[in-house]
């Protein structure tokens, strides 16, 4: 079956410091993978996806993530990180048939002042 | 405004008593899906559907039903809620499923305890 870990569990950053979240997931062929954010109280929104192309995929937020087939990850970066950006992020992948996105389990970024 | 919608956003019940939680959106879209989101463990698909009259289960179904009679409405059915099934709930839709999957747009969520 397929899965998504995300490495960190919880990151604790000050404002401009730089981002970076691990991600990997296990299915090695054709992936379309996603980041979903989640600010307190709120729904999940996307921040950016991979399908095809471009490794490097640019999202909003100043977010981007590269895809590095070789190492099955998809880790997500900002290079300087503001306190509104304290929230819950999400890794995932869509699943072989289609119908579901397979999510890790989250890492909660908490950014100080 | 193209969006999701669920109701209600919180409710509190008691063990065996039968609630429905409501989805609704507004952008026409084929596929809608409902998640549960539960501490450490991320978010897992309960069930799904690709159109009307078209639904299958996901990772974790059991004591959930779903219903999609009309294209915009996808409601979750606890008929006997049990505590295990306190949990945050988010409704997704989706342009389409498959290999033209885009991304999916989500609920504000139902926060659902069980006492």
């Amino acid at each position: 079956a397929q899965s998504v870990s995300q490495h960190n569990h919880h990151v604790i950053l000050s404002e401009a410091a730089s981002l970076e979240l691990g991600c990997n997931y296990s299915y090695g062929g054709t992936v379309n993978l996603f980041w979903y954010v989640q600010y307190p109280g709120q729904h999940l929104q996307l921040l950016l996806k991979y399908f095809s192309g471009d490794p490097l995929v640019k999202g909003i937020k100043g977010f981007e993530a590269e895809f590095i087939k070789s190492k099955f990850s998809f880790n997500l970066r900002k290079p300087s990180v503001q306190w509104s950006d304290t929230a819950e992020y999400f890794c995932a992948v869509l699943n072989q048939a289609g119908t579901a996105l397979i999510f890790g389990k989250g890492t909660t970024l908490s950014v100080s002042s | 405004e193209a969006q999701v919608t669920q109701n209600p956003r919180y409710l509190i019940t008691v063990t065996g008593k039968k609630l429905t939680v409501t989805c609704s959106q507004n952008m026409n879209h084929e596929y809608m899906s409902w998640y549960r989101q539960d501490p450490g463990l991320g978010l897992r698909q309960i069930y799904y559907s690709m159109n009307v009259e078209v639904t299958d289960k996901g990772d974790v179904p059991e004591g959930y039903k779903v219903s999609r009679k009309e294209k915009r409405n996808f409601p979750l059915i606890l008929e006997s809620p049990s505590p295990n099934q306190t949990s945050l709930y988010f409704c997704a839709s989706s342009p389409t499923w498959g290999s033209g999957y885009l991304a999916a747009f989500f609920g504000q969520g139902t926060r659902l305890t069980v006492v």
